[in-house]
C-alpha cells in the first residue's frame, strides 16, 4: 500500500514571501500521479498542481511550482509571493496510475499554512 | 458549468441509525469517488464508481456502500452508525476515471452521530 507523509503540520510565511511545503511518499510502483490540493475553511477542495511521475520536468502553475524528486520519494510544493488568500490547510495526494483510475487518492495528513499579512 | 453538489449539507443522526448521503456530479462526468474526512485519520478514500459500477473500495467495513445512477448521481449509505462515523464525507467526479484527471470535489456532507 502507497503512503504520503506530510511531515510539517503547520507552516507560517509572511505575505509576498516563498514557503515550501515538504511531502514524501512510499510506493513500489513506477508510474503513478502526485497531487497537490487547496482546502480552505470552506472546506471545498481545490486541485492546485499535478505531477505524472514519468515526465521529469516539474510541474508549474503561476506562482505555484512542484520540485519532483522520483528517486527520492519527494514531491515538495514552493508557493512564490504568497498571498492571504493562500491561507489553507494543504494535502498531498497519490494516486496510482496502472488501474486506470479505479484507486482512489491516497492523501497526507495536511499542512496548515498561514500567511502572515 | 454547475459544480459537485452533495445533499444535504449537514446532518445529526444518532448511534445505530442509518443515514444515506447523495452526490450530484457535474454534467458529463461518469466517475463518482467518496472520501471520509476526521481529524484523527484525516482524508480517507471510500469507494469509486464509474458507469454504475464499483470499480474499486477503501479498507472501510460493510456498514460502508453506495451505488451510482444511471444519470451518473451517486448515494452512499452508512447503516448502524456509530459515533466514529462523524466526520466531512467529500464526493469528487472525474469526467472519465482517468488517474490524471482532475477530481473535482463537492462541498462535503458533516455527519454528526451523536
Amino acid at each position: 500500500a502507497q503512503t504520503v507523509t506530510q511531515s510539517q503540520p503547520e507552516m507560517s510565511v509572511q505575505e509576498a514571501e516563498t514557503v515550501t511545503l515538504s511531502c514524501t511518499y512510499d510506493t513500489s510502483e513506477s508510474d503513478y500521479y502526485l497531487f497537490w490540493y487547496k482546502q480552505p475553511p470552506s472546506r471545498q477542495m481545490i486541485l492546485v498542481i499535478r505531477q505524472e511521475a514519468y515526465k521529469q520536468q516539474n510541474a508549474t502553475e503561476n506562482r505555484f511550482s512542484v520540485n519532483f524528486q522520483k528517486a527520492a520519494k519527494s514531491f515538495s510544493l514552493k508557493i512564490s509571493d504568497s498571498q492571504l488568500g493562500d491561507a489553507a490547510m494543504y494535502f498531498c495526494a497519490y494516486r496510482s496510475a496502472p488501474r486506470g483510475g479505479a484507486d482512489g487518492l491516497t492523501f497526507g495528513k495536511g499542512t496548515h499554512l498561514i500567511i502572515q499579512p | 458549468k454547475a459544480g459537485v453538489t452533495q445533499t444535504p449539507r449537514y446532518l445529526i443522526k444518532t448511534r445505530g441509525q442509518q443515514v444515506t448521503l447523495s452526490c450530484s456530479p457535474i454534467s458529463g462526468h461518469r466517475s463518482v469517488s467518496w472520501y471520509q474526512q476526521t481529524p484523527g485519520q484525516g482524508l480517507q478514500f471510500l469507494f469509486e464508481y464509474f458507469s454504475e459500477t464499483q470499480r474499486n473500495k477503501g479498507n472501510f467495513p460493510g456498514r460502508f456502500s453506495g451505488r451510482q445512477f444511471s444519470n451518473s448521481r451517486s448515494e452512499m449509505n452508512v447503516s448502524t452508525l456509530e459515533l466514529g462515523d462523524s466526520a466531512l464525507y467529500l464526493c469528487a467526479s472525474v469526467r472519465d476515471g482517468g488517474s490524471y484527471n482532475e477530481q473535482f470535489f463537492g462541498p462535503g456532507t458533516r455527519l454528526t452521530v451523536l
